[in-house]
């Protein structure tokens, strides 16, 4: 496969289960990204790790827990979420950091349902 | 604070036509990166341009061009010769090299390309 892969693409769960999405880039990147994407607002960065370190977390309830074992694979962990949690989570990577330029891949995302 | 801005939530135009997506952003940077993103129905996102705030000439890839105007803040998207293929949803963003390749994205505006 190439690019960046996500899985589930689909995903329902109820408040008390506990869960996980992947994420894999086959791009050779050392940078990975979760976002959540809610109908009609922005992109919500959530964490980002670079060279398997976490370096971003925007204030991210604790019910994620990301987890980046190596630079190819991300983890979303998930637990005791509520309602408005449902939404489309998406995974990106990119390559390098600092001055230059770096272009975001995104994966197709998974469509996470929280009843 | 870092925004951008999408004041078009829905756009339509005719197949073969052209039509121009808006977007403004603030930041007090002087050194950072423009996108423009495309979300298909299928929902994988795909990088559509960039461009270098350093760099004074619009950028151009084939049907798709962008009009910067750097002291108002103002990164709109051209497309030419308006295709099918072209419905989807279409996201600004900027990045601020130096901060872990962080983000920025506005809240989209969908188009629909009409037969």
């Amino acid at each position: 496969e190439t690019g960046v892969t996500q899985t589930p693409r689909h995903l329902v769960m109820g408040m008390t289960n506990k869960k996980s999405l992947k994420c894999e880039q086959h791009l050779g990147h050392n940078a990975m990204y979760w976002y959540k994407q809610s109908a009609k607002k922005p992109l919500e960065l959530m964490f980002v790790y670079s060279l398997e370190e976490r370096v971003e977390n925007n204030s991210v309830p604790s019910r994620f827990s990301p987890e980046c074992p190596n630079s190819s694979h991300l983890f979303l962990h998930l637990h005791t979420l509520q309602p408005e949690d449902s939404a489309l989570y998406l995974c990106a990577s990119s390559q390098g950091q600092g001055d230059s330029y770096n272009e975001q891949f995104f994966g197709p995302g998974t469509r996470l349902t929280v009843l | 604070a870092q925004t951008v801005t999408q004041s078009q939530p829905e756009m339509s135009v005719q197949e073969a036509e052209t039509v121009t997506l808006s977007c403004t952003y603030d930041t007090s940077e002087n050194n950072y990166y423009l996108f423009w993103y495309k979300q298909p129905p299928s929902r994988q996102m795909i990088l559509v341009i960039r461009q270098e705030a350093y760099k004074q000439q619009n950028a151009t890839e084939n049907r798709f061009s962008v009009n910067f105007q750097k002291a108002a803040k103002s990164f709109s998207l051209k497309i030419s010769d308006s295709q099918l293929g072209d419905t989807a949803m279409y996201f600004c963003a900027f990045m601020l090299p130096n901060t872990g390749n962080q983000f920025y994205f506005g809240t989209g505006t969908s188009l629909t390309v009409i037969p």
